[in-house]
């Protein structure tokens, strides 16, 4: 079946570093991958979307990578802050607007002053 | 702009009771509509989905039922509540031919069946 997986453990950074976070993806070739950031008791919120044809895209201190022979995306964000401290999620989608959005189950990231 | 409306926040309810959350999409017309519940440290379970009126689509059997009697609204329903419903429910909505970009969420409902 298909699966989107991420890195189950939290992840504890230390504020200004640079914070990486893996999202793998097996038995799927999505044509897009989505990164979500979500707060405790609240709903996602959308971030970045990169296609499968882009090899990175950035926004500001987030940058998304994309690698088809890995099967893999890492999200990074530069010069992290304790505001950027949430779970974020990693989703997939196929090249269909009626395709359906896959989740991984998150990762929880911790930035200490 | 558009905005999506989820009530209740939280809900206590005992097994056995009836549910119906309630999910409003405003500022936007046919849009696509989700049902996803998310079990505590785990990943968005998608439940149902809708892409028009009356027209629902079931993921996972379940003791749950969905409708979408308006264009902009999508309830979530169940005649008996289970303990294993607890959980966390979120909507989300897409836009017709962009469903693939991504979703906007509700801010969610905590459901606690004791």
């Amino acid at each position: 079946s298909q699966k989107i997986e991420q890195n189950s453990e939290a992840l504890n950074i230390q504020e200004g570093k640079t914070a990486t976070l893996t999202c793998n993806y097996t038995n799927y070739s999505p044509a897009y991958l989505q990164w979500y950031r979500q707060d405790p008791g609240r709903g996602p919120v959308f971030l970045l979307l990169i296609r499968e044809n882009e090899k990175e895209k950035r926004k500001e201190r987030l940058k998304v990578t994309f690698d088809t022979t890995l099967k893999q995306s890492l999200f990074h964000i530069t010069a992290s802050q304790p505001a950027d401290s949430a779970t974020y999620l990693c989703a997939a989608a196929g090249y269909s607007s009626a395709s359906k959005i896959i989740f991984g189950s998150g990762t929880r990231l911790s930035i200490r002053p | 702009s558009q905005t999506i409306h989820q009530w209740p926040a939280t809900l206590v309810q005992p097994v056995g009771s009836p549910l119906s959350l309630e999910c409003t999409v405003e500022g936007t017309s046919n849009p696509n509509l989700y049902w996803y519940r998310q079990a505590a440290g785990r990943g968005l379970q998608l439940l149902f989905y809708s892409v028009g009126i009356g027209q629902i689509s079931s993921e996972v059997p379940q003791n749950l039922s969905a409708s979408r009697p308006q264009d902009r609204q999508f309830i979530l329903s169940s005649k008996k509540l289970l303990l294993s419903d607890s959980g966390f429910y979120l909507c989300a909505w897409s836009a017709p031919d962009r469903g693939n970009y991504g979703y906007t969420f509700g801010s969610g409902t905590r459901l606690t069946v004791v």
